[in-house]
């Protein structure tokens, strides 16, 4: 069965601290997608990043960066001198091969990620 | 840069009543989505759509659900005759169908069953 485990429920880091959510999947499929959602408090879905179960080059945007590894079926995502903004809950979400298109997300329960200034 | 519409933003409802909430999907998307989040709680996946018809639903979207695409631009979601357990936020979203792509989510539509 799918599943997307996100162990941390809340994290609290001061600003300017470095900080990783942790996400773990289970899948039965060898073709899977991977994602991260970032939900502000104004409460829409902003997506942030996807991977394909083919490609486990990590991947660096700015301040966010991704490690994506099979072995561990681990997906994790770090932020990098966090910032008052970065302040928000955020998904990860794995959708497995289905018909040759995009099946639905499967989503872990979140990380709720507070940055004090 | 084209986004995923929803109406209306808030919605209050008596218990026993029929909603629909609204959603334009983006112009050259094929699949649609429904999902749903209790609030403090995760989201979750009801219902997808393509080429006019279900391609695969959850649990959750029971026969009190229904979705229909009435006309080339909106996608609709029917609770029949809602409950209190379906005050939720629901969202909307749509992809292209190329496998691998990102859902676009909408903004969400907060609905409140009293």
């Amino acid at each position: 069965a799918q599943k997307v485990t996100q162990a941390q429920t809340e994290i609290s880091v001061v600003e300017k601290e470095d900080v990783t959510l942790d996400c773990v999947y289970e899948t039965r499929d060898t073709t899977y997608y991977l994602f991260w959602y970032k939900q502000p408090p104004s409460g829409e879905l902003v997506f942030l990043i996807r991977r394909n179960s083919f490609d486990e080059q990590n991947e660096i945007s700015g301040r966010y960066s991704w490690n994506f590894q099979k072995s561990t079926s681990s997906f994790n995502f770090t932020i990098t001198a966090s910032q008052v903004v970065d302040s928000a809950v955020y998904f990860c979400a794995l959708s497995e091969n289905y018909g040759g298109s995009q099946g639905n997300l499967i989503f872990g329960k979140g990380t709720k990620l507070s940055v004090k200034p | 840069e084209p986004e995923v519409t929803q109406t209306p933003s808030h919605q209050v409802t008596q218990m026993g009543q029929e909603v629909i909430l609204r959603c334009v999907p983006i112009s050259n998307h094929l699949y649609f989505y429904w999902y749903r989040q209790i609030l403090g709680q995760k989201v979750e996946f009801l219902v997808s759509f393509y080429n006019n018809e279900i391609s695969e639903k959850s649990e959750i979207f029971d026969d009190q659900f229904s979705v229909e695409r009435p006309d080339g631009s909106n996608f609709t979601l029917k609770i029949r005759s809602t409950k209190l357990e379906d005050s939720a936020m629901y969202f909307c979203a749509s992809n292209t169908g190329t496998s691998g792509y990102e859902q676009y989510f909408g903004p969400g539509t907060r609905l409140t069953v009293t």
